[in-house]
């Protein structure tokens, strides 16, 4: 069954912390792997879109990584800010371009 | 910028009325779908449309109908809204998946900022 699960459900950071979010999926065939964040009662806005062969993509203060030996990617945070405070889902576009949520992680950066 | 608009950020039906959530979109992409968002649960995918007039089921398509008339349009109608139809609903639009923008090949999809419905 076709299943992205992200770890942890919520996360509680002080400002200016570094976190990880990770994201585990179980999708075959694989097209690529998408992070999004979501402010509260907005859509969801994208960080970063990466394909099978790309291992790493950064958009400022986020970092992606993908290992699709282990179907494993990760969102690092640096230096969070208080914007930062949202839900981070992860995507994966399997065969036919469907897409596949995460249930998200909801982030919680306190001053 | 693409931009995907829902006319409603809120809104409030009782049971059984006939509920129409409005989605445009003006990048001239062909795909739109409509998702919604619960609690503890991805995005789930209700119905989305290839093309104008055209329609596919996604997920969870039980209770609900689309219609695409135009192109920048893509409408979910609730025939007769339920209390567990009570949701977030996110409307969404992508490029075709071989079409490009400005010679880049674009998988992105863009949402719209949602519409929480509540059915009383």
């Amino acid at each position: 069954k076709n299943q992205v699960e992200q770890s942890p459900q919520s996360l509680i950071i002080l400002e200016g912390k570094n976190c990880t979010l990770q994201c585990n999926y179980t999708v075959s065939p694989f097209s690529n792997l998408r992070w999004y964040k979501q402010d509260t009662g907005r859509g969801p806005v994208s960080l970063t879109i990466m394909t099978f062969s790309e291992n790493t993509k950064s958009n400022g203060r986020y970092t992606a990584t993908l290992d699709a030996d282990t179907k494993q990617s990760s969102l690092h945070i640096t230096a969070s800010q208080l914007s930062d405070s949202a839900s981070y889902i992860c995507v994966v576009e399997g065969g036919y371009n469907k897409l596949i949520f995460g249930a998200g992680t909801r982030l919680a950066v306190h001053p | 910028d693409v931009k995907v608009t829902q006319s409603s950020r809120y809104l409030v039906k009782r049971t059984g009325e006939k509920v129409f959530l409005e989605c445009v979109q003006d990048m001239d992409h062909e795909n739109m779908f409509w998702y919604r968002q619960d609690p503890g649960l991805g995005l789930r995918l209700i119905y989305f449309s290839y093309d104008v007039k055209m329609k596919e089921k996604g997920d969870i398509p039980e209770g609900y109908s689309v219609s695409r008339e135009k192109k920048e349009r893509f409408s979910l109608i609730l025939e007769s809204a339920s209390t567990n139809q009570t949701s977030m609903y996110l409307c969404a639009s992508s490029l075709g998946r071989f079409q490009t923008s400005r010679g880049h090949r674009d998988y992105g999809y863009t949402f719209g900022s949602g519409t929480r419905l509540t059915v009383v």
